[in-house]
């Protein structure tokens, strides 16, 4: 069945930093590709989303690309803020499998001043 | 409402009790999902409903689980005589239709003693 891999945390970061974290996937098909995030208290929010591949999402300064020949989507940032502490889950939507999402583990990130 | 809304936001229980989860979808939105996130396994899709067809149940872990959507609208989620591995925090997510965004409710804390 389809799965998501992402790296585990936490990851600890300065401000400024650059941020990266993993994510890979397997899929029977052709997915739409997410990354979802939860900040302290809320609830989780889509961050940004590519749909086939070669595609780039991007959304507050976080990127990722949608890597076909090596079942990736890393998300990257250049420069973090302590704001952006929070959990990160990569998922995968399967549309032969109907529209329920698949996630990864999730990835806790602590930005420090 | 502005959003998808969720009750109770905590429950404790004791094992052997049925518990009942409540989802309020977005306005408008046919779509509507329940996930499970917890320490062990991650967030995890237990039901999706579409408009008036059948619900895919795909992930829901045991016949003690069951959902209900009534009118197109609010969901039910229950449990059947509760065990401590239920413990989790029980999500809901609604979209506009079937394959777009998912927007996601605080979630509910179900405690199992």
């Amino acid at each position: 069945g389809d799965s998501v891999t992402q790296m585990e945390g936490p990851v600890t970061l300065s401000e400024e930093a650059f941020l990266t974290i993993n994510c890979t996937y397997t899929a029977t098909g052709y997915p739409s590709l997410f990354w979802y995030v939860q900040y302290p208290g809320e609830g989780l929010q889509l961050l940004l989303k590519a749909t086939k591949a070669d595609d780039k999402g991007s959304n507050k300064g976080f990127e990722a690309t949608y890597r076909k020949e090596t079942t990736s989507f890393h998300l990257e940032k250049g420069s973090v803020q302590v704001s952006d502490s929070a959990v990160y889950f990569c998922a995968l939507r399967e549309g032969a499998a109907g529209n329920k999402l698949t996630f990864g583990g999730g990835t806790r990130v602590l930005v420090k001043p | 409402g502005a959003g998808v809304s969720q009750s109770p936001s905590n429950k404790v229980t004791e094992k052997g009790k049925d518990v009942e989860l409540r989802c309020d979808p977005i306005s408008g939105h046919t779509a509507l999902y329940w996930y499970r996130q917890s320490l062990g396994q991650g967030l995890e899709f237990l039901i999706y409903f579409q408009g008036n067809s059948a619900p895919d149940k795909s992930g829901l872990p045991s016949d003690r689980f069951s959902a209900e959507r009534t009118g197109g609208s609010v969901s039910t989620l229950t449990i059947q005589r509760t065990q401590q591995e239920d413990s989790a925090v029980y999500l809901c997510a609604s979209s506009s239709r079937g394959f777009n965004e998912q927007f996601f409710g605080p979630g509910t804390r179900l405690t199992v003693l």
